[in-house]
């Protein structure tokens, strides 16, 4: 199966840039896909496509990366930004998700 | 307006089958697939299975034969069953749509396997 690695956790200060990274184990081509997901919720998607922005997503979220290397950029950080997100590939069978990195908003 | 909706049972015993259903809206099962995601407690999100809008299905093999996926059209429910569950089994069972990403969640169903 293809393995999606995400750093665990970034803490950063309202009105700062965050990126998040996602790095396959094989390429994805651009079949990446990018989840927001706050505590007790269902996931929401936030980018698919690797950087389509879903509709309803504010314009500060977005996505770019092809092949194995992937990035959510969030700009600006605002405080209910603060959530778990993950990245999905559909790429490979099964699609597989990352482990999530979890955003702390200072 | 697009919804999915799990239920099933809070607590399973361990070794036992367990059954979900998604009763969707909005849609059609004979035009959009299904697919099962699940996350253990504090943990991330594993793929499950699919049923596609033409009657097929998909499994992730992680799931071996444990897995069955099935529908019925007439009432726009998907229906999950695993069999011999375990401890690690434990999760919380969320049915998306309509694939390869997930634009619409249900709210999932958190079940716990208890021994």
């Amino acid at each position: 199966d293809t393995v999606l690695t995400q750093s665990p956790a970034l803490a950063v200060s309202p009105g700062e840039r965050v990126t998040i990274s996602c790095r396959a184990s094989e390429s994805v081509s651009t079949l990446m896909h990018w989840y927001q997901q706050k505590p007790g919720q269902q996931p929401t998607l936030l980018i698919y496509l690797a950087s389509n922005l879903e509709s309803g997503v504010p314009a500060r979220f977005s996505g770019s990366g092809s092949g194995t290397d992937f990035t959510l950029t969030i700009d600006p950080v605002e405080a209910d930004d603060t959530a778990t997100y993950y990245c999905q590939q559909s790429w490979n069978d099964p699609p597989t998700f990352g482990s999530g990195t979890k955003l702390e908003i200072k | 307006q697009v919804q999915l909706k799990e239920t099933g049972p809070d607590l399973v015993q361990l070794t036992q089958t367990l059954s979900i259903t998604c009763t969707v809206s909005g849609f059609s099962l004979t035009t959009y697939n299904v697919h099962w995601v699940r996350q253990p407690p504090g943990k991330g999100l594993e793929w499950m299975g699919a049923m596609w809008n033409g009657g097929g299905t998909d499994y992730n093999s992680a799931f071996k034969s444990r897995l069955s996926i099935s529908r019925d059209t007439s009432k726009s429910q998907v229906f999950l069953k695993m069999n011999s569950l375990q401890t690690d089994d434990t999760a919380k069972y969320f049915c998306a749509f309509p694939g390869p990403y997930f634009d619409y969640w249900g709210q999932g169903v958190m079940v716990t396997v208890s021994s």
